[in-house]
Formats: structure tokens, sequence, C-alpha cells
């Protein structure tokens, strides 16, 4: 199975930060590539597919980039709404899909 | 709008069946389109994939190598849901378990829609 790698696992930022997660496979995936975002108590939600396609809904100042190994979620002013956990998963070699171990994004 | 509901009991005794359901709503479990799935999440094992059902002029399911041998995605048309039983649990089985909507093609494990997640947990 693939393995993902997301990094850092935990992140502090205020309001109005620029941030970046990145997440590493353990073979190349081309662009299959989403990201969740989950909030305390609820269900992932998606974020992006493939790996820069924002999903229909979701804000202009999150995006994905990335091919082959690496990867990267960038929210361009954190909102007091996206502290949550993000998670990036792979679809190329599937089944099984695999998830990375999230990042925690944090209120400084 | 797609909306799944999850059921089940959220206590289960080790070396018993868990078994949840995922009531769908707004999509059709028979849709050739679609695929169903169930994934679970714990602090161990963190997000982990466990199987599916999809139709394509027939029925199909697989599911992760990890509980190949316990584990039964069954579908209902009748009641346009799909349910999942775990066969001989353990403590390790304990986490909070998802239905989720999958895609077709390159899609198929783009989890588009969720249920609310059910905890479960294994104790005597």
């Amino acid at each position: 199975d693939i393995q993902l790698t997301q990094s850092p696992s935990f992140l502090s930022a205020s309001v109005g930060d620029r941030v970046t997660i990145t997440c590493r496979a353990s073979q190349g995936i081309g662009s299959d590539l989403a990201w969740y975002q989950q909030e305390p108590g609820k269900a992932p939600k998606i974020l992006i597919y493939p790996a820069s396609t924002l999903q229909s809904g979701v804000p202009l100042r999150f995006s994905g980039s990335g091919s082959g190994t690496e990867f990267t979620l960038t929210i361009s002013s954190l909102q007091p709404e996206d502290f949550a956990t993000y998670y990036c998963q792979q679809l190329n070699d599937s089944p099984p899909p695999t998830f990375g171990q999230g990042t925690k994004l944090e209120i400084k | 709008q797609v909306h799944l509901q999850q059921s089940g009991p959220g206590l289960v005794k080790p070396s018993q069946t868990l078994s949840l359901t995922c009531a769908i709503s707004g999509d059709a479990v028979s849709r050739n389109s679609a695929a169903w799935n169930w994934i679970r999440q714990s602090p161990s094992r963190g997000l982990e994939w466990l199987g599916r059902t999809y139709y394509r002029s027939k029925w199909y399911s697989d599911s992760a190598v990890s509980v190949k041998s316990r584990i039964t995605i069954n579908p209902d048309t009748s009641k346009n849901q799909f349910s999942l039983q775990l066969n001989s649990v353990t403590a390790d089985d304990t986490a909070v378990y998802y239905c989720a909507r999958g895609g077709s093609g390159t899609t198929v494990f783009r989890f588009d829609s969720w249920g609310q997640g059910i905890l479960v947990t294994v104790s005597s």
C-alpha cells in the first residue's frame, strides 16, 4: 500500500496567516490526491481533488498543488472556521485508498 | 443533495459482530456510477478504508486486506441502504465508523459525502 506522510503534524497559526501543509507519497501517484478538512466531532469534508482542483463550494483561499510524490495544501488567509484537522488521501494505487496521518491546525 | 444516515449500536462485546447500516437519501445505492464505502477512524489507525459495495450491471464488493476475512458489506435496494458487518471484533476495532459515497472511474475513491459517524466501542 502507498504510504502518505504529512508535515507538520501540528501547526499553530493566527487568523489572517498563510499556511502550507505538505503530503509526501511513498511512490508516485500522479495527481491522484485529495485533501479533506475535518472539524471536531464531524466527518471529513472533501476540499480538493485531484491535487489542485477545488471542489464545489470550497472557498478560494484554499489551493492545492503538486504531482508525483509531493503535494501541498495552502490556505492563503486563515479564517476562524479553518482551524481543523486536514488529511491527504491517495486514490492512485487503490484499493485500498490510503490517508495521511493528519495535520491539526490550531489557533495561536 | 445526498444524505447518509448511519444507525447501529455503539457498544459491542468482544468476539461478537459489529453491525451498522447507512441509509441513503438523494441518491440510489444501485446507481451505476456510485460506490458505497465504509471507513473507520481511530487514534491508533487513523482513517482506514474498510471496504465498499457497488453496482455495475451486477453487484460487487471488496475490502481491505486487514479485515477481509471478517467483513461483509451488503446493499439493500428495497430500503436504499447498505450495511457493514464485522465479525469477531476485538478492542482494536474500537473506532468511529463512517459510511461514504464514492464515484466511478478515477473518482471511485473520492469520498464526497459522508455519514455522521458512529463511535463503536468494543468492550465487555
